[in-house]
């Protein structure tokens, strides 16, 4: 299977403190993308970050990508419990993949108010 | 604006019955798939199409078919369903590589 990893699978922190989320994947990508999914509910496109960019933000989210390590991290600060979701890496491995997103397993996240 | 809609959102189906799962969207995208999401596994690419006319595999496409004679719909068809099909299925579609989903269908097999 061409999945990514997640870790951890799940974590649980305090209103007003970071989650941190990493993903490890093990092809060559064009892109990699932090989707977030409430319980119940479909998946959220929160981000898209390209091969070429080491840093990307997006108002209380944090993205990094280190190519050669094949990994990414995101990064939520300030979290709120209305944050509390799974969160999913994907990436786009290119070439005959194009277009076509591989997923990791998931980081569930609770936030305690 | 609908965006991606998915029918019905639950279903329940026994053994050896067939049915279709039914997804409209309404960005005019090219691009569309099927995943189906199970306990600890993620996502995973059923099929997917690149345009009206153009369909193609994923991960796992055993014991589902699709077409998409429009750009708007893409039906997902369960041949004989079996338990191990019990499952959340969604469909997405995609414009620049970032993926709109439905709310999702959630499939017994009993």
């Amino acid at each position: 299977s061409q999945q990514g990893e997640e870790d951890p699978q799940a974590l649980s922190i305090q209103e007003g403190e970071n989650a941190t989320m990493n993903c490890s994947y093990k092809t060559s990508i064009n892109n990699l993308q932090w989707y977030r999914q409430n319980s119940g509910r479909g998946l959220v496109h929160l981000i898209l970050i390209r091969s070429n960019e080491r840093e990307k933000h997006s108002g209380r989210l944090r993205v990094t990508l280190d190519t050669s390590k094949k990994s990414s991290s995101l990064l939520i600060t300030a979290s709120r419990a209305a944050d509390t979701a799974s969160y999913f890496c994907a990436f786009d491995a290119g070439g005959t993949s194009y277009g076509k997103l591989t997923f990791g397993q998931g980081t569930i996240l609770t936030v305690h108010p | 604006n609908a965006g991606v809609t998915q029918t019905p959102k639950f279903q329940v189906l026994k053994t050896g019955q067939s049915m279709t799962l039914q997804c409209a969207q309404d960005m005019n995208h090219e691009y569309m798939s099927w995943y189906r999401q199970d306990p600890g596994m993620g996502l995973r690419l059923i099929h997917y199409s690149v345009g009206a006319g153009i369909t193609d595999q994923g991960e796992v496409p055993n014991g589902y078919n699709v077409s998409r004679s429009t750009t708007e719909d893409f039906p997902l068809r369960l041949l004989s369903a079996a338990p191990s099909q019990t499952s959340v299925y969604f469909c997405a579609s995609s414009k620049q590589n970032i993926q709109y989903f439905g709310a999702g269908t959630r499939l017994s097999v009993l």
